[in-house]
């Protein structure tokens, strides 16, 4: 069975610094990795993903993702975090059948 | 282009009534997906449909949930009758079959009072 792990409940970060959201995973064979962003009373907006190919992606709003086989990690990342990035961030994977697996989700706070 | 549309977006009923939420995924997408978020987690599958038929319906709770999705586009997901337990974000998503990537609508967010 799949599953995804989020280790932080929550990140805090300056505006300016950089950000990290950690993110591990397992599944059978090659995985399909995604991140999502949620607003406040907002559904889940989706941000980048890893299918293939090179192991940095990038996505929306200046965000990247580093996907590592050996650590079965893909942490999402920014190099310099605005205050409109807070937001919940989910980590989710997909197996070959074509179901989703989210992460429980981590709350990024950025201050001003 | 129009994305995954909701409705309602807010619902607030009393425990033991009946309660409906209707979705209308991107256009061209076969795959609908229905999930449920409670505060501060993840969200979790309720229902898969490819096309018309239901595919993935093992997280569904029988006993009071059901969906339809009669003509392979627009799809209801009702829960009869509500229990407190039952509040939390109905999120509904679609995709291209086949597709890597799901969309999600904004949510309808119900209360059970």
């Amino acid at each position: 069975a799949q599953s995804v792990a989020q280790p932080e409940d929550q990140v805090n970060v300056a505006e300016g610094n950089p950000l990290t959201v950690k993110c591990t995973y397992s599944v059978s064979g090659n995985p399909y990795l995604f991140w999502y962003v949620q607003y406040p009373n907002r559904g889940l907006q989706f941000l980048l993903k890893y299918i293939t190919g090179d192991n940095l992606v990038k996505g929306s709003y200046g965000f990247e993702a580093e996907f590592n086989k050996s650590q079965t990690s893909f942490h999402l990342k920014k190099p310099s975090a605005l205050v409109s990035d807070s937001a919940l961030y989910f980590c989710a994977v997909r197996d070959i059948g074509g179901k989703f697996q989210f992460g429980a989700g981590t709350q990024v706070v950025v201050t001003p | 282009e129009a994305g995954v549309v909701q409705s309602p977006r807010y619902k607030i009923i009393e425990k033991k009534q009946p309660v409906a939420f209707w979705c209308n995924p991107i256009s061209g997408h076969n795959t609908l997906y229905w999930y449920r978020q409670n505060l501060g987690q993840g969200p979790e599958l309720l229902i898969r449909y490819e096309n018309e038929e239901a595919v993935d319906d093992s997280q569904l709770p029988k006993d009071r949930f059901s969906a339809e999705r009669l003509k392979g586009v627009d799809s209801t997901l009702k829960i009869q009758p509500a229990e407190l337990g039952d509040s939390a974000v109905y999120l509904c998503a679609s995709s291209l079959q086949g597709g890597n990537t799901i969309y999600f609508g904004e949510g309808s967010w119900l209360t059970v009072v």
